[in-house]
């Protein structure tokens, strides 16, 4: 089945600095790619997603770039604000298995 | 418009009761999701609906978990003969499916087995 891996486990960034997260995964019939943003006690909130025909996506102040060849993904956040704090969770769907397989998720803290 | 809602939003079951957890989608959603998250951990997928078929169940980790949408709406995750093992919050979703793909999370509900 899905592996998918999301590193790091912790990032701490400066207020306005840009924030990196990223991702593989196993299966190559994936082809979703959501990430989610999750504040304590809150359920997972979509923020951005990527199909596998498209290479990258962007909204405001983040971005998603995907490479099908090597099979990762990774998610760009730019001028960063403490209410970017969060875990982030990246994810993949395939076409017949539409349950998501998540990573184990990323703490961000944005220090002002 | 509204979102996923889940109830209760906590459970305290003493080990050995059995309980039942609600989700109300969002309107015209044809796809439902369960999801469990453990403590600190990304959730785990556990069974999923289109409409009232349950199309998986391989992530069910037991036979003391069932889940039922019976008129393609509202879902009921069961738990019977609770363990301590079964405490972690329980996450649905909602997708609107066919050749869409995003879901939608309800704020989930907080199941501790005492």
């Amino acid at each position: 089945g899905e592996n998918v891996e999301q590193h790091p486990s912790t990032l701490s960034v400066q207020e306005g600095d840009s924030a990196v997260i990223k991702c593989t995964y196993s299966d190559s019939a994936s082809n979703y790619f959501p990430w989610y943003k999750q504040e304590l006690g809150k359920g997972p909130q979509l923020i951005i997603d990527i199909r596998s025909n498209v290479g990258e996506k962007k909204d405001q102040r983040i971005a998603v770039t995907l490479n099908k060849t090597a099979k990762h993904f990774s998610l760009h956040i730019t001028e960063t604000q403490p209410e970017d704090s969060a875990v982030y969770f990246c994810a993949a769907v395939g076409f017949i298995f539409r349950g998501m397989r998540f990573g184990a998720g990323t703490r961000l803290t944005v220090k002002p | 418009g509204a979102g996923v809602s889940q109830s209760p939003r906590y459970k305290v079951a003493k080990r050995g009761q059995d309980v039942a957890l609600r989700c109300d989608p969002i309107s015209g959603h044809v796809s439902l999701f369960w999801y469990q998250q453990a403590l600190g951990q990304g959730p785990e997928f556990l069974t999923y609906f289109q409409n009232e078929a349950q199309l998986d169940k391989s992530g069910l980790p037991s036979d003391r978990f069932f889940a039922e949408r019976p008129e393609g709406s509202v879902s009921t995750l069961k738990i019977q003969r609770t363990q301590q093992e079964d405490s972690a919050v329980y996450l649905c979703a909602s997708s609107p499916g066919r050749d869409r793909y995003e879901q939608y999370f309800g704020p989930g509900t907080r199941l501790t087995v005492t």
